[in-house]
């Protein structure tokens, strides 16, 4: 079970709306850590595609966009497009009474109808 | 644009130590920290552990009683140890270079290899 929950798919129709929420908890979102989200292809290494928070490395297409309140973050994809279909992971920085280090999300699977 | 290179056995046998080594090329593997992450198949992505250039390390605590990390500047290399493995270790695993404006809490993967299959089986 990851530490960040997702939900395990999401879909929709080409040119809609979509977003994948990511929530946490006091040990890591919620207290203030930033918020990654990376973008694997099927048979490809993960890729960034969002960092910190909202910030959208060079060469990422304006469509993407991320967001973070509380113990939540959310990526939100606009104008969706066939080539969009992957899944997508958030990723953050955890500190509990067992340890501390980098987490990921469980990957949500987007299915571009 | 730095490149990342996973390389090492794809096969090792249950009980014995999984070692793997990342080439970086396009850029100087100095003044940066560097991590490794798994990924078994079909399943999520775990962070197993990152190490700086002058060796500091920090490990996943899940794992750190079985990983060992190491860096060659010279060779402009980064190395992974997973010792007494089993079928659970089986996995594509991924080396990364980190990359955080603000410290530990900052910190996100920004360049990824392509990745290389381990599988544990006798």
């Amino acid at each position: 079970q990851s530490v960040l929950t997702q939900p395990p798919s999401v879909s929709g129709a080409p040119g809609q709306r979509v977003t994948i929420s990511c929530t946490g908890s006091s040990s890591n979102i919620g207290a203030g850590y930033d918020v990654h989200w990376y973008q694997q292809l099927p048979g490809t290494a993960p890729k960034l595609l969002i960092y910190g928070n909202s910030n959208r490395p060079s060469g990422v297409p304006d469509r993407f966009s991320g967001s973070k309140s509380g113990t939540s973050a959310s990526l939100a994809i606009t104008g969706l497009q066939a080539e969009d279909e992957a899944d997508y992971y958030c990723q953050s920085y955890d500190s509990s009474l067992s340890g501390s280090g980098w987490v990921f999300g469980g990957g949500t699977k987007l299915t571009v109808l | 644009q730095v490149q990342l290179q996973e390389s090492g056995p794809g096969l090792v046998k249950p009980s014995e130590t999984l070692s793997l080594t990342c080439t970086v090329s396009g850029g100087s593997i100095s003044s940066y920290y560097w991590s490794w992450i798994r990924q078994p198949a079909g399943k999520g992505l775990e962070w197993i552990g990152r190490i700086y250039t002058s060796g500091s390390t920090n490990y996943n605590p899940s794992l750190k009683s079985r990983v060992t990390m190491s860096v060659d500047t010279s060779k402009n290399q980064f190395s992974l140890k997973l010792s007494s493995v089993t079928a659970a270790d089986t996995a594509v695993y991924y080396c990364a270079r980190d990359r955080s404006f603000g410290g530990p809490t900052t910190e996100y993967f920004q360049h990824w290899g392509q990745g290389t299959l381990v599988t544990v089986s006798s």
